[in-house]
């Protein structure tokens, strides 16, 4: 079965410091990677993605995010976060071939100051 | 181009009532889909389209219509709304796949079921 999962539901961090979101996945075919963020009553904006290539990749507005086919993860990474970051973050996987996408419950950021 | 398009923001339903949630696209993409999220859920895939006068069903299809008659066009009928369809709906869209992987969302619907 494909599923995603983000073991954290909350995570609190200090501007300036640096960042890690988890998220793990089970997927049968060659895995279409995607993290999104979603600020608060908006809609779901692409951070990065991943599907071939690089194992390490570089997103928008300072992330990035590693793969690790023998883990099956792709955690999410910056290196300082502010106070503007503070969203919830969504990882997702999908296929080449396919129309679904299937997201992991969501990792809510709150950063203080 | 103004990407992905949804009307309305906001909508109030009492129970049995039927609507349309309207879902546009400007990027010539092939592929279209409806998800609605929930609290702790994350997204789930509602229906899909593959390009005009294709449908099929996605992850939670019960209770809800599709139609694509027009690449630009795919619109979400609640039949008879129940206040367990009460949630935010999502509009995607992507290009084929030889051309893109990528799914852009549109600003969501927020909808309330009493």
């Amino acid at each position: 079965a494909q599923s995603v999962t983000q073991p954290d539901i909350h995570i609190t961090v200090s501007e300036g410091a640096s960042l890690e979101l988890r998220c793990n996945y089970s997927y049968g075919a060659t895995p279409y990677l995607f993290w999104y963020v979603q600020s608060p009553g908006q809609g779901l904006q692409l951070l990065l993605k991943y599907f071939s290539g690089d194992t390490l990749v570089q997103g928008i507005k300072g992330f990035e995010a590693e793969f690790k086919r023998s883990q099956s993860s792709f955690n999410l990474r910056k290196p300082s976060v502010h106070w503007s970051d503070a969203a919830e973050y969504f990882c997702a996987v999908g296929a080449r071939y396919g129309n679904k996408l299937v997201f992991g419950a969501g990792t809510i950021l709150r950063v203080k100051s | 181009n103004a990407g992905v398009t949804q009307t309305p923001k906001f909508q109030v339903l009492k129970t049995g009532q039927s609507m349309t949630l309207q879902c546009a696209q400007d990027m010539n993409h092939e592929y279209m889909s409806w998800y609605r999220q929930d609290p702790g859920m994350g997204l789930r895939l509602i229906h899909y389209s593959v390009g005009a006068g294709i449908t099929d069903q996605g992850e939670v299809p019960n209770g809800y219509n599709v139609s694509r008659s027009t690449t630009e066009d795919f619109p979400l009928r609640l039949l008879s709304a129940a206040p367990s369809q009460t949630s935010v709906y999502f509009c995607a869209s992507r290009p084929a796949p030889r051309t893109g992987i990528e799914q852009f969302f549109g600003p969501g619907t927020r909808l309330t079921v009493l």
